[in-house]
């Protein structure tokens, strides 16, 4: 199996301040349809997990701009240009290119 | 596009449970299904998929549920079943069931394996 692996763990963050998450994966994630199949999703206390990115860098609708996703090969990050109040939860990387389909084991975005 | 999943409860271990994922504004028999699963307090994992969209509808199951979880689903009602049986302490988690890979989740269903 492909193994996700996410760092930090945790991940404490001042308000307006950047944040950078990073997903690194045991194999390259590129299907034979040539796209790169990496997602990011968040969740949120209490919530089910929402994805933001598809496919290393597109932002799913009503995702705010301030989330970016860049990367490629085996390593890919999340970027948030400016953390809000909203953002904290844990975010979680996933490999959809080989099966079975696997999950980073989350980075935890909590306010300072 | 939405999901609804619901069937969750509690099972004695060995026991067997049914979950339902109800579709709307889209029809199951052109798409992709998945359910994933989350263990009170951990983190995500991927359990079956049904893709409608292949030539026999192919389905695929992790390794921990193979040969105990099966797909299948019921056009009139456009839902899309997980049959769970052989129930462990193991399979306890939140199922979400999700649609376009993994784009659309629905809000989770229960399920408690306990004597």
């Amino acid at each position: 199996d492909v193994v996700m692996t996410q760092s930090p763990l945790s991940l404490p963050v001042t308000l307006g301040q950047p944040a950078s998450l990073s997903c690194r994966s045991s194999h390259g994630l590129v299907y034979s349809d040539g796209n790169t199949y990496l997602s990011w999703f968040q969740q949120r206390p209490g919530q089910s997990p929402r994805r933001l990115i598809y496919q290393v860098s597109n932002r799913d609708s009503g995702v705010p701009d301030r989330f970016s996703g860049s990367g490629s090969g085996t390593d890919f990050t999340l970027k948030i240009s400016r953390v809000e109040a909203e953002d904290v939860g844990v975010y979680y990387c996933m490999q959809l290119a080989h099966w079975p389909w696997t999950f980073g084991q989350g980075t935890k975005v909590e306010v300072k | 596009v939405q999901v609804v999943d619901s069937g969750g409860g509690l099972v004695k271990p060995g026991g067997s449970l049914r979950l339902s994922c109800e579709a709307s504004g889209f029809t199951l028999n052109n798409a992709e299904v998945t359910w994933i699963r989350q263990a009170p307090g951990k983190g995500l994992e991927w359990v079956a998929h049904f893709n409608s969209k292949t030539a026999n509808g192919a389905t695929d199951y992790a390794a921990p549920v193979r040969g105990r979880f099966a797909l299948s689903r019921d056009d009139s009602k456009n839902t899309l079943y997980l049959q769970m049986s052989s129930l462990n302490t193991e399979d306890t988690a939140l199922y979400y069931c999700t649609t376009g890979h993994a784009g659309c989740w629905g809000q989770g269903t229960l399920v408690t394996v306990s004597s």
